[in-house]
C-alpha cells in the first residue's frame, strides 16, 4: 500500500481558499487517490477521488500532477463547517474498490473567523 | 434514504465483560466492513463482508473479536472477553457492489467502546 504524508494541522480563515496537499511517493499504477472528511463523533465521510488532472464536485477540486506522486484537496471560500479532519488515501480500485481502506493520520483544518 | 446506523453510540463495560456491537448498512450495500480508532491512532480495518462472507479479515487483532453477518443484512462485532486496550471507537461501513458509486465507504457515526 502507497503510504501518504500530509501536514499535522492547518489553520485559515473564513472565505478563504485552502489547500491540503499529500504525497505518495510510492504510488501504483492502479491506485486511486481518494480524500475523506471527519468531523467530532461522526464517521469519516468521502469528498473526492481522482486518477490524474483534476477532478472537481460540488464540495472541492482534487488537483493531480503527472508523476502522481502527489495529490492536493481544495477547498474553496472555507467556512466554519469545514473544521475537520482531512484524510488522503491511495488505493486499488482494480477490484471495484470495496477492499479495506486505510487511514493515516490526517490534516486537521481549524477555521477561524 | 437511512445511512449506517450503529448501536450503541456508547459502551462501557468492565474488563472480562462481553460487549456486542451492531451495524446497520445502507439498504442494497452488499460490502460491511468493520474498522477501529484505538486512543490517539489512526483508524484501522478490521474486516470486510460480502453479503454474508467474510472477504478480508486481516485486521482483525485476535480471536476474541467475532464479527458476523447472518443473512447479509446487519453485523454484529463481538468482543469476548474485553481488555483494557479494546477501548476506543468502532466504525462500520458500507458500500454498494460495483460497479456502481466511486468505490466511496459511507461510515456510521461509530460505537465508543471504554473497558475499565
Amino acid at each position: 500500500l502507497a503510504k501518504t504524508t500530509q501536514p499535522i494541522s492547518m489553520d485559515s480563515y473564513e472565505g478563504q481558499e485552502v489547500n491540503i496537499t499529500c504525497s505518495h511517493n510510492n504510488i501504483a499504477t492502479n491506485d486511486y487517490i481518494t480524500w475523506y472528511q471527519q468531523f467530532p463523533s461522526q464517521g469519516p465521510r468521502f469528498i473526492i477521488q481522482g486518477y490524474k488532472t483534476k477532478v472537481t464536485n460540488e464540495v472541492a477540486s482534487l488537483f493531480i500532477p503527472a508523476d502522481r506522486k502527489s495529490s492536493t484537496l481544495s477547498l474553496p471560500r472555507v467556512s466554519l463547517s469545514d473544521t475537520a479532519v482531512y484524510y488522503c488515501l491511495v488505493g486499488d480500485r482494480s477490484g471495484g474498490g470495496a477492499d479495506g481502506l486505510t487511514f493515516g493520520k490526517g490534516t486537521h483544518l481549524i477555521i477561524q473567523p | 434514504e437511512a445511512g449506517v446506523t450503529q448501536f450503541p453510540s456508547h459502551s462501557v463495560i468492565e474488563k472480562g465483560q462481553t460487549v456486542t456491537l451492531r451495524c446497520d448498512p445502507i439498504s442494497g450495500h452488499d460490502n460491511l466492513y468493520w474498522y477501529r480508532r484505538v486512543m490517539g491512532k489512526e483508524i484501522k480495518f478490521l474486516l470486510h463482508f460480502v453479503k454474508e462472507s467474510k472477504q478480508d479479515e486481516s485486521g482483525m487483532p485476535n480471536n476474541r473479536f467475532l464479527a458476523e453477518r447472518t443473512g447479509g443484512t446487519y453485523s454484529t462485532l463481538k468482543v469476548q472477553p474485553a481488555e483494557l486496550e479494546d477501548s476506543g471507537v468502532y466504525f462500520c461501513a458500507s458500500s454498494p457492489p460495483p460497479p456502481f458509486g466511486l468505490g466511496e465507504q459511507f461510515f456510521g457515526p461509530g460505537t465508543r467502546l471504554t473497558v475499565l
